[in-house]
């Protein structure tokens, strides 16, 4: 039983570029959410998917976009990269009446 | 809006022996659930135990096992017969119990060292 996976696990961007990370959540799981986690910080909940529709949102700007396709998977977009966007992007999976929040092994991003 | 608060940044433990790592939060909810999560060097965030708020038990997994005082929103891990691959940062994490799946909102984490 595949856990969560998520791709790339390593990418640096320049600034003012876009990126994409990518998520396969759980087998069994129809609810996608991304976090973001700063060196040395506790992670913040970016926004959560569910039936291909964002049901969630935390404190980030528009530039922060995601999308979740018919087969539970997700994407995370991000434009614009900023220098303070460098953090690990973790994408967590569960069902969405469920209570248990599996996570990824996350995606480094590195803003230059 | 819920808060977690973990005010100890570091912690160190002699291997075999217990250590607890503290975590507070503050939230007007009445029910909800509250984690640890322990995160290792590889970053992966893994689920280490879990308290449902209407449950005035204790949960227990194997050597972990919380102190959950709900008046006093506090919700300590305690960490028996530590081990060397018990180091890692440990997380306290709350989550909304309306229903539906809800977000987890983290502590800003424990640094764990285990001791030879």
């Amino acid at each position: 039983d595949a856990g969560v996976t998520q791709s790339p696990t390593h990418l640096i961007k320049t600034r003012g570029q876009q990126v994409t990370l990518r998520c396969s959540p759980k087998s069994g799981h129809d609810t996608v959410s991304w976090y973001q986690q700063a060196l040395g910080q506790g992670p913040q909940f970016i926004f959560q998917y569910y039936e291909e529709e964002e049901r969630q949102r935390g404190n980030f700007p528009d530039r922060f976009s995601g999308h979740q396709f018919p087969n539970y998977s997700s994407e995370l977009n991000v434009n614009a990269l900023l220098l303070g966007d460098s953090a690990l992007y973790l994408c967590a999976s569960s069902l969405f009446t469920g209570n248990t929040i599996y996570f990824g092994e996350g995606s480094w991003l590195t803003v230059v | 809006a819920q808060t977690v608060t973990q005010s100890q940044p570091e912690m160190s433990v002699q291997e075999a022996e217990t250590v607890t790592l503290s975590c507070t939060y503050d939230t007007s909810e009445n029910n909800y659930y509250l984690f640890w999560y322990k995160q290792p060097p590889s970053r992966q965030m893994i689920l280490v135990i879990r308290q449902e708020a209407y449950k005035q038990q204790n949960a227990t997994e194997n050597r972990f096992s919380v102190n959950f005082q709900k008046a006093a929103k506090s919700f300590s891990l305690k960490i028996s017969d530590s081990q060397l691959g018990d180091t890692a940062m440990y997380f306290c994490a709350f989550m909304k119990h309306n229903g539906a799946n809800s977000k987890l909102t983290f502590g800003k984490g424990i640094t764990l060292s285990v001791r030879p």
